[in-house]
C-alpha cells in the first residue's frame, strides 16, 4: 500500500486566494513526522512545514499551515494569499519513528503541481 | 554558500558508460541521503549514511549502483554500465541525527542524468 497519497496531480488557484493541497498517509507506527516540501522548476526541494504525530496543535509557518487530522490520517497543506511565486510542485512526505533518532528515511508522495493564476 | 552541493548538475552519457556523482553535505550534518526522482514523480529513497557507515539500501539500488562516504563528509554515487532507465534526477540530502529536532532533510539542487 502507498504510504503517502496525493490525489491531486494538478491544482489551479487565483492569486491572493487560499488553496488546500491534500495528503493522506498510512502507518502503524504511533510516532511519525509529516513534512511538506516545495520543488520549483529549478529542481531544489525546499522544506516548508513539519507536523509531529504527537503535536497537539496544527503547525503553521507564515502563509503555510498544516491541517492535521490524525484519525483520518490526513495532513493537508493550506497556502493562504497565494502568490505567483508559489507555482511549483508540492510534495508531502513522512518519516516513521520518533524524531530524528529514527533510522527511517522520508517517504514522499507523487506530488501536486500548483499553478497560481494572475 | 553552506548548503548541500552536488556535482555535476547535468550529465549526458551513452548507455554502458559509468558515471559518478558527488555530494557535499552541510558540514555539521552527520546523515547523508541519496534519492532518485523521475519526471512527474516524488523522490525515491536509494540509500543513506550515518557518518561513514551505509546504514540502509533500497531494493532500487541494484548491484550496478554503489555509494560511498569514505570520511563521513562528502559522498559519491557511482552507476556502472548505465542503462536508459537510469535517466533521472539524483538528489542528495543531509540532516542532523540526534537531539530534539524534526529530522528535516536539506536537499541539494540535484544531478540530472541523461543516458542516450
Amino acid at each position: 500500500a502507498q504510504k503517502i497519497t496525493q490525489t491531486q496531480p494538478g491544482m489551479f488557484v487565483q492569486e491572493k486566494e487560499a488553496v488546500t493541497l491534500d495528503c493522506t498517509y498510512d502507518t502503524s507506527d504511533p510516532s511519525y513526522g509529516l513534512f511538506w516540501y516545495k520543488q520549483p522548476s529549478s529542481g531544489e526541494m525546499i522544506f516548508l512545514i513539519y507536523q509531529g504525530s504527537y503535536d497537539q496543535q496544527n503547525a503553521t509557518e507564515g502563509r503555510y499551515s498544516l491541517n492535521f487530522q490524525k484519525a483520518r490520517k490526513s495532513a493537508n497543506l493550506v497556502i493562504s494569499a497565494s502568490q505567483l511565486g508559489d507555482s511549483a510542485m508540492y510534495f508531502c512526505a513522512m518519516r516513521e519513528g520518533a524524531s530524528s533518532g529514527s533510522a527511517r528515511q522520508l517517504t514522499f508522495g507523487s506530488g501536486t503541481q500548483l499553478t497560481v493564476l494572475p | 554558500d553552506t548548503g548541500v552541493s552536488q556535482d555535476p548538475r547535468h550529465k549526458i552519457t551513452k548507455r554502458g558508460q559509468n558515471v559518478t556523482f558527488r555530494c557535499d553535505p552541510i558540514s555539521e550534518h552527520n546523515r547523508l541521503y541519496w534519492y532518485r526522482q523521475t519526471l512527474g514523480q516524488g523522490p525515491e529513497f536509494l540509500t543513506y549514511f550515518q557518518n561513514e557507515a551505509q546504514l540502509e539500501k533500497s531494493r532500487l539500488l541494484s548491484d550496478r549502483f554503489s555509494a560511498e562516504r569514505p570520511k563521513g563528509s562528502f559522498s559519491t554515487l557511482e552507476i556502472q554500465r548505465t542503462e536508459q532507465g537510469d535517466s533521472a534526477m539524483y538528489l542528495c540530502a543531509s540532516s542532523v541525527y540526534g537531539g530534539d529536532n524534526t529530522g528535516e532533510l536539506f536537499f541539494g539542487e540535484g544531478s540530472r542524468l541523461t543516458v542516450l
